[in-house]
Parts: structure tokens; sequence; C-alpha cells
């Protein structure tokens, strides 16, 4: 299996900040990696497929990057909405596997 | 608008079989792969099953494959999962998730469903 390590894991910053989140996978997904925020009592909610492509109705603060093993979900500036748990999730192989997540965090 | 509706959690006792339902509304339910993801309380995300649009592909995790199947009724726009040998660590509140177009990505959720083993 495609084991997906995210980092940190938690994440302590104010509004207004840059965020920048890690998903590091043990073997090559190409650009088949997606990013998921869950806040509390809610089912995650699509935020990037593909690793770099925004799902519809995501605003542009939210931007990912990378390929291959190594993948970064960026939020430039911190609205008081952003702070949730993020998951990385990975579609390449079955079976399908998230990271553990990274709790971003008001500071 | 999407909407996707899951029932049939509850109380059940270890060894012990339950089925889950997802009646999906607001898109064409036999064009898109559907899964169920679950959460044990306060964990993080597991993938369960997945089955592709016309029902003829099911892929299942190794932690329920043998126990678990995955089936869907697309005349009733239903998603199923049939939980048998039900284990204290199946525990979890359970997702049914719509695919997009890139296979495997979930765009839509249900609310979810609570699903508790114990004795």
């Amino acid at each position: 299996d495609i084991v997906l390590t995210q980092s940190p894991a938690t994440l302590s910053l104010s509004p207004g900040e840059r965020a920048t989140l890690s998903c590091r996978a043990s073997q090559s997904v190409g650009s088949y990696l997606a990013w998921y925020q869950q806040k509390p009592g809610q089912a995650p909610r699509l935020l990037i497929y593909d690793a770099s492509n925004r799902a519809t109705g995501i605003p542009a603060r939210f931007s990912g990057s990378g390929s291959g093993t190594d993948f970064t979900l960026t939020i430039s500036s911190l609205e008081p909405e952003d702070f949730a748990v993020y998951y990385c999730q990975q579609r390449t192989n079955w079976p399908i596997t998230f990271g553990q997540g990274t709790r971003l965090e008001i500071k | 608008e999407v909407q996707l509706l899951e029932s049939g959690g509850g109380l059940v006792q270890p060894g012990g079989s339950l089925r889950l339902s997802c009646i999906a509304s607001g898109f064409t339910f036999s064009s898109y792969a559907m899964s169920w993801v679950r959460q044990p309380p306060g964990k993080g995300l597991e993938w369960v099953s997945g089955i592709s649009a016309s029902g003829g592909g099911t892929y299942h995790a190794d932690s329920v494959r043998g126990r678990f199947t995955i089936s869907r009724d697309n005349s009733k726009n239903t998603l199923y999962l049939q939980m048998n040998s039900l284990r204290v660590e199946d525990t979890a509140v359970y997702y049914c998730a719509k695919s997009t177009e890139q296979l495997w990505n979930s765009d839509y959720w249900g609310q979810g469903t609570l699903v508790t083993v114990s004795s």
C-alpha cells in the first residue's frame, strides 16, 4: 500500500498568514494526489485534485503543487474559516489511501 | 443539487451484520463511481470500498475484504455496503462519496452514518 505522511501534524498560525502543508508518498503517485478539508462534525470537502487543480468553488487562496512523492498545499492568506484538518489522498493504486491529517489551528 | 443520504447505521454486537444504504439525487448516479469512506471517532479517514459506475468493478480495503461487500442499484440510485463479521475496530462514521470524472476523487459526500460495534 502507498503510505502518505503529512507534516506537520499540527500547524499554529494567525489569520492573514501563509500556510504550507506537506504530503510525502512512500512511492510515486504521479500527479494523482488530492487534498481535502474537514471541519468538526462535517464531511470532508475536496479542495485540490491531481496535485494542482482547484475543485469547483474553491477560493484562489488555496493552491497545490508537486509530483511524484512530494506535494504541498498552500493557503496564501488564512481566513478564519480555514482552520480545520487537512488530508491528502492518492488514487494511483488501490487501495486508495489518505494521509493522517494536518490540524491547522489558530495561534 | 447533489445529495447523498446514508442510513442503516447503529449499534451492533461483535460478529454481527449491518447493511448501509446511500440514496443519491441531483446527478446521473449511473455515470459515476462511488465509494464508502469511514472515520473512527477522533481519528483520520480510511477508504473502505469503491465501485465502478456500472457496478462491474468493486474494490475493498484489506481491512474489510471478505467481510464487507459494496454494491449498487442504478435503477434505485442507491449505493449499499453489506457489513458482516463486524469487529470493534469497525466502529466509525461511514460516509458515502461520489467520484469525480477523475476516478476516486470525491467531490460530494453524505453526512455520514455512525456504526458502533460493541458488546
